[in-house]
């Protein structure tokens, strides 16, 4: 079981710029979830994504957007980016079925870099 | 809104000495408490959770964390640390509208010499 993959694993963009950050969920995992974390932070919830759809999301702006594939599979899109977008970008997957929160499993992250 | 504070932001240690992280946390309802752990080049697992019941929760590798409701807090503890816990600890909490979303900390990056 590979767990979950992100890709690619850094990233260098401009400002001004548009990024795509991809996720392969955990094997059984139908649920995707993404996080931010800035360097020196905790993770900040971005969204979430179920059956195709956002689910929930946190505190940020429109310029975050996102879509899940009927694989469960998932895509974070940041247009017009800020040099404050530099962080890692964190995603996560769970089944919807069984157990609560707890059951998610974190991948590696995208490390993005906007200059 | 939730949040979740955690005061120590760098904890250094020698090896077998004992190990407490601070964690509290605002929020009126119910909430769930966690405790992830991020190791050197690794993903954040989870160390351990609380959800209700007995406020003395134990994990894995050692760690134990007690929630003290009167105090919203949420601290980690180990009697004896190893040189391989250096990594950054996490504090996170769930809230009870159901959202599966967790609120981070600001992490605490412990570094224990040998």
């Amino acid at each position: 079981d590979a767990g979950v993959t992100q890709s690619p694993t850094h990233l260098i963009k401009t400002r001004g710029q548009q990024v795509t950050l991809r996720c392969s969920p955990k094997s059984g995992h139908d649920t995707v979830s993404w996080y931010q974390q800035a360097l020196g932070q905790g993770p900040q919830f971005i969204f979430q994504y179920y059956e195709e759809e956002e689910r929930q999301r946190g505190n940020f702006p429109d310029r975050f957007s996102g879509h899940q594939f009927p694989n469960y599979s998932s895509e974070l899109n940041v247009n017009a980016l800020l040099l404050g977008d530099s962080a890692l970008y964190l995603c996560a997957s769970s089944p919807s079925k069984t157990g609560g929160i707890e059951t998610q499993y974190f991948g590696p992250g995208t490390r993005l870099l906007v200059l | 809104a939730q949040s979740v504070s955690q005061h120590n932001h760098h904890v250094i240690l020698s090896e077998a000495a004992s190990l407490e992280l601070g964690c509290n946390y605002s929020y009126g309802g119910t909430v769930n408490l966690f405790w992830y752990v991020q190791y050197p080049g690794q993903h954040l697992q989870l160390l351990l959770k609380y959800f209700s019941g007995d406020p003395l929760v134990k994990g894995i590798k050692g760690f134990e964390a007690e929630f003290i409701k009167s105090k919203f807090s949420f601290n980690l503890r180990k009697p004896s640390v190893q040189w391989s816990d250096t990594a950054e600890y996490f504090c996170a909490l769930e809230t009870n509208t159901g959202r599966r979303a967790l609120t981070f900390g600001s992490g605490t990056r412990l570094q224990v010499q040998p």
